[in-house]
């Protein structure tokens, strides 16, 4: 299976500041990576695909990138509805597999 | 617009079985697989397997290959979970999730065990 070591657990960041996100795969994933938002009590929201692609409706502060194996969600200039908890997904092999998640507080 | 409305909360005894629904529109529900995620409380998310409208295949995590059922009914354009002998470990809120990543999701359905 393909571990997906998301860092860091928790992060609490101004609404001036660039906020990252990394999720490492334990092997190649050829960029069959996701992102998602997921606030309470709510389903996730798709952020991110294919490593870098914006889904449709999602602002332009959140970007994706990749450097090896290691994926990361970047969110420029925060808003406070930017609050919740991010989770990367690998969807290149099953059983795919999410990351451990991040915890979004702005203040 | 694609919805996925899924089947309101169960709860049930321990050792017994309970089948969530979830019903697609908005698109040709065999385009593509519909997937279902496990999310205990306060926990992250769990991928359960997927299964295929048009042909009824499945794939599912190891985990989960004695612990869940899942079915298609292409006439209704209706995915189901089956979760069968049920511990307190299968209390959790299960989602379905369509398209390549999870574009669209249910609003998810709470499952309580719970004698």
């Amino acid at each position: 299976d393909i571990q997906m070591t998301q860092s860091p657990a928790s992060l609490s960041a101004s609404l001036e500041e660039i906020v990252t996100i990394t999720c490492k795969a334990s092997q190649g994933i050829d960029d069959y990576l996701s992102w998602y938002q997921q606030k309470p009590g709510k389903s996730p929201q798709l952020l991110i695909y294919d490593a870098t692609s914006l889904a449709d409706g999602v602002p332009s502060r959140f970007s994706g990138s990749r450097s090896g194996t290691q994926y990361s969600l970047k969110i420029s200039r925060p808003q406070v509805d930017d609050s919740g908890i991010y989770y990367c997904l690998q969807s290149y092999s099953t059983p795919y597999t999410f990351g451990a998640g991040t915890k979004l507080e702005l203040k | 617009e694609v919805q996925l409305q899924q089947s309101g909360p169960e709860v049930g005894r321990p050792g017994s079985s309970v089948k969530i629904s979830c019903k697609a529109s908005g698109y040709t529900f065999t385009d593509y697989v519909m997937n279902w995620v496990k999310q205990s409380p306060g926990q992250g998310l769990e991928w359960i397997g997927w299964i295929d409208p048009e042909y009824g295949s499945t794939d599912y995590a190891e985990k989960f290959k004695k612990k869940a059922t899942l079915t298609a009914d292409t006439s209704s354009n209706t995915a189901y979970i089956q979760l069968s002998s049920l511990t307190s470990e299968d209390t959790a809120t299960y989602f379905c999730a369509w398209g390549s990543p999870f574009a669209y999701w249910g609003q998810g359905t709470l499952v309580t065990v719970s004698s």
